[in-house]
């Protein structure tokens, strides 16, 4: 299975916004209410920031929010803050019954 | 507080197996299911596999023909086998909790390094 298309980086200033979008099929995003969102600071494991296409867990930010559409899911980060710097990596469930993932995408707060 | 640790060898040689564990403490490994994750140098995360703790496992196709998964609920733990490894199985390894209730995987290990070399 190929991974899930993602830009390799994005940048934005503080208190800025910016999306990244996750690109899929009708066989894993397209199908899938399960796309979750991973925030991975290096050394650290990396965490859920979305869940089930929007959903954020108990203590992530609002400042994270999650959408799809088609095929495309999107994660958008308001009010950028330096800590945000991380990589971004979406998940889909497919319908094989496996998990996929993005290539990751490198945000860079400037 | 569900807590993960990956335990294993650091060092691999090549065409052996690498065999890695995850511990699972602070709640039972019952009713979830479980993962392996990995991490290349300079690359991204890639799904290996899962398994239920009544034993049902999915694996990625990249490595199905080389990967075993299996859970003992009475130690609490799951493990990971990776035969005839080369250096490109060389990353961090990671054990995750799959909560199919949110899609998601909730809780994860701390990750360990694993190299293949002779």
């Amino acid at each position: 299975q190929s991974a899930l298309t993602q830009p390799a980086s994005v940048s934005g200033s503080p208190g800025q916004s910016i999306t990244i979008s996750c690109s899929g099929s009708s066989t894993d995003v397209g199908n899938s209410n399960y796309v979750s969102w991973y925030q991975h600071h290096p050394d650290r494991a990396p965490k859920v920031i979305i869940y089930d296409v929007s959903n954020r867990p108990s203590g992530v930010s609002n400042r994270f929010s999650g959408s799809k559409s088609g095929n495309t899911a999107s994660l958008t980060i308001s009010g950028l803050q330096a800590e945000d710097e991380a990589d971004y990596y979406c998940t889909s469930y497919t319908t094989s019954r496996t998990v996929i993932f993005g290539g990751g995408t490198k945000l860079i707060v400037l | 507080q569900v807590q993960l640790q990956e335990s294993g060898p650091g060092l691999v040689k090549p065409s052996a197996t690498l065999s890695l564990t995850c511990t699972v403490s602070g709640g039972p490994i019952s009713r979830y299911y479980w993962s392996w994750i990995r991490q290349s140098p300079g690359k991204g995360l890639e799904w290996i596999a899962y398994i239920y703790y009544s034993g049902t496992t999915k694996y990625n196709p990249s490595v199905e023909s080389r990967a075993t998964v299996s859970v003992d609920t009475s130690e609490n733990h799951f493990t990971l086998n990776l035969k005839s490894v080369t250096v490109a199985d060389t990353a961090t390894y990671y054990c995750a909790r799959w909560a199919f209730i949110s899609g998601a995987f909730d809780i994860w290990g701390q990750g360990t390094m694993v190299t293949v070399s002779s």
